[in-house]
């Protein structure tokens, strides 16, 4: 697998609490997504980049932001968790157009 | 943005026999069409993809098949096997570089 790291693995957090979430990566890929998994919905897409500090939304960012102050980060921040937040919440990493994207190990939140 | 259809949802077949997944795409534009296969609590990890330029690929037991005009892909797998079992996820990726993907089939191989 791709150099990809998440961290942390898992998490617990109370409602309305700041929540960040970060993907390391050692590819020097130029693409870097977050996607939540949750049953019946698949992977939607939360936020991405293209390069550094080269981001944009994708269909489910609403209350979330990111950050990418360098190549190997992609931050993902919930400003005030909610319940909804609740998602297993992967990373993905790709090199270019068109090509193959490399998923992270997944982060496990659980908003209360 | 792009909206990517799945079906089935679920799919059971007996060891040995073929399944089939198949997807629709919303975006004209989208040109790039990858598979994963995601084992239960692992990541996803591509299987097989297809460009817009080619209408059929083949990789052993896996092909996939893309028809442009009508906005639909498929995945096919033969000789089913019980390490087959799993969730698959075809995705639609558009001139952004965005990928879409769809909600997923459950795939059973009974042995």
């Amino acid at each position: 697998d791709a150099g990809i790291t998440q961290s942390p693995r898992h998490k617990v957090t109370e409602t309305g609490t700041p929540v960040t979430l970060r993907c390391h990566q050692t590819e020097n890929h130029r693409y870097m997504y977050w996607y939540r998994q949750d049953p019946g919905h698949g992977l939607r897409l939360i936020h991405y980049s293209y390069g550094v500090k080269d981001t944009d939304k994708g269909e489910v960012s609403d209350g979330y932001s990111v950050s990418r102050s360098k190549t190997e980060d992609f931050l993902l921040t919930l400003e005030s968790a909610t319940s909804s937040q609740t998602s297993v919440y992967f990373c993905a990493t790709g090199p270019t157009t068109n090509e193959k994207l490399f998923f992270g190990s997944g982060t496990q939140l659980s908003v209360l | 943005g792009e909206n990517v259809e799945q079906h089935p949802s679920t799919l059971s077949v007996q060891e040995g026999d073929s399944a089939v997944i198949k997807c629709t795409y919303s975006d004209s534009a989208s040109n790039y069409f990858p598979w994963y296969k995601q084992e239960l609590g692992k990541r996803p990890q591509l299987i097989i993809d297809i460009r817009s330029n080619v209408g059929e690929k083949k990789d052993q037991r896996i092909a996939v098949t893309l028809n442009k005009t009508a906005k639909h892909f498929s995945l096919h797998i033969t000789e089913t096997q019980p390490e087959d079992s799993a969730v698959y996820f075809c995705a639609a990726v558009n001139t952004g570089n965005q990928f879409y993907f769809g909600t997923g089939t459950s795939l059973t191989v009974i042995p």
